[in-house]
């Protein structure tokens, strides 16, 4: 089975200050994916990565950004908190081309509350 | 642009069949999805069906794809308690393409 973690569930943040959030994958996926979710609004895609050390702006990056320095680790960092990113973030990942029709595998996510 | 279309709420009674439907823009999808997000929870993968596919059978669920009218619905049989939870229809964003857009999601609410 596909297991894709993330490393909090609920996170309680205040205004200003730097977070980080942590995704990490088991199957050797290449392709990683952060979202955000809001009521009303669906899902979102904040950043992807199609390998190590690359990274690609989604729909929504402003004041995020990511790291991938392992291919089984993808970051989500907000440089200074602000309380429009109280969300529910999302990580995702999918298998190599060929091997899953392009099918994402999510984290059990992370409830962000920034005050 | 791209763009996915369900609407947001469904109340059905246990026994009976749920219908979610969707609607998407973006005629270079190959691969429509549907996920399932139980409260508090992530994203699970429910079903996807190929473009170039109009039905889809697993078990209690029926995904039935009108290309032409840019139509996806997912049909659960003897819906369950169990089933109450947000539904998300997504498309992929062309060929090759990993990158998925996703509707809003349904919120199924099961009456006993």
């Amino acid at each position: 089975d596909v297991k894709v973690t993330q490393s909090s569930r609920y996170l309680v943040k205040r205004t200003g200050e730097k977070v980080f959030l942590e995704c990490v994958q088991d199957m050797d996926h290449e392709n990683m994916f952060w979202y955000r979710q809001d009521p009303g609004l669906g899902l979102r895609l904040i950043y992807f990565s199609y390998d190590v050390k690359m990274k690609e702006k989604g729909d929504i990056p402003e004041g995020y950004s990511v790291s991938r320095e392992k291919k089984e680790r993808f970051s989500l960092i907000l440089e200074s908190a602000s309380t429009n990113q109280t969300s529910m973030y999302l990580c995702a990942s999918t298998p190599p081309r060929g091997e899953g029709q392009e099918t994402q595998y999510f984290g059990p996510g992370t409830r962000l509350l920034v005050l | 642009g791209e763009d996915v279309e369900q609407s947001l709420f469904l109340s059905v009674r246990e026994g009976d069949s749920s219908v979610i439907n969707c609607t998407y823009t973006d005629s270079s999808s190959t691969y429509l999805y549907w996920y399932k997000q139980e409260p508090g929870a992530g994203l699970q993968l429910l079903t996807y069906i190929f473009s170039n596919m109009d039905m889809k059978q697993d078990q209690r669920l029926t995904v039935l794809l009108n290309k032409k009218d840019k139509h996806l619905s997912l049909r659960i049989a003897d819906t369950q308690t169990g089933d109450s939870a947000i539904y998300f229809c997504a498309e992929n964003r062309g060929a090759g393409s990993y990158q998925l857009t996703f509707g809003k999601g349904t919120k199924l609410s099961v009456i006993p």
